[in-house]
């Protein structure tokens, strides 16, 4: 079977960090990407992680551990853009993706 | 460079009808997925077609079905819409060749079905 998880939502405030968790199991798997997705827009690309580890890309960060089948995305100094829903989604080796339910993240001033 | 590009934004349907929804990929990808995203939901993943063919499907019933065209555009139609086919459609393309594993989204069409 396929299973993502994420939490649903999670409030932060703005110049901290958050870290949103995300846990999968699918019978394929070759890497996981984050996207942001703002309300009534398109999914846009985060990041990917194949190895295990973390890798860094500005203010954000993410996170894969392929033996524990866990990842997490790291915003760090928030602001109030980044209010947005932050998708999960394994690649199953570019077949297709199996995205998560999404975080809803809302940064208060 | 144009993007994913789809079409029409917003459509109004009413139950049992059909509907097509359309998409062009970005330059210099040849394969589409079709994903379905329910308000407050994740996407979820409806088929992909590559070469003319579809190559995936996930768990959508045959009222959904879909083309691929020699320039790689695609439709997605839907016989004998329900209510819960209400949802916000979204397109992504992707190369089969070279290093890029990411999959480019279209801005979507919005499906509501009364």
């Amino acid at each position: 079977g396929q299973n993502i998880d994420q939490p649903t939502e999670m409030t932060a405030t703005e110049g901290a960090i958050v870290q949103i968790n995300c846990t999968y199991q699918t019978s394929g798997f070759n890497g996981l990407f984050w996207y942001q997705q703002h309300a009534g827009e398109a999914p846009t690309f985060l990041s990917y992680n194949v190895l295990d580890g973390l890798e860094e890309k500005g203010r954000f960060s993410s996170f894969l551990s392929r033996s524990k089948g866990y990842s997490y995305l790291l915003l760090k100094e928030l602001q109030m853009k980044d209010s947005a829903s932050y998708l999960c989604a394994a690649d199953n080796y570019g077949q297709n993706f199996v995205f998560g339910p999404g975080t809803r993240l809302s940064v208060l001033p | 460079d144009a993007g994913v590009t789809q079409s029409p934004t917003h459509l109004i349907k009413t139950r049992g009808q059909q509907v097509t929804l359309r998409c062009s990929p970005k330059s210099g990808h040849d394969t589409v997925s079709w994903y379905q995203q329910a308000l407050g939901q994740g996407p979820q993943f409806i088929f992909q077609y590559y070469e003319e063919e579809e190559r995936q499907r996930g768990n959508f019933p045959d009222r959904f079905s879909g083309h691929q065209f020699p320039n790689y555009s695609s439709e997605l139609n839907v016989n004998a819409l329900l209510l819960g086919d209400s949802a916000l459609y979204l397109c992504a393309s992707s190369p089969t060749q070279g290093t890029e594993y990411e999959q480019y989204f279209g801005p979507g069409t919005r499906l509501t079905v009364t």
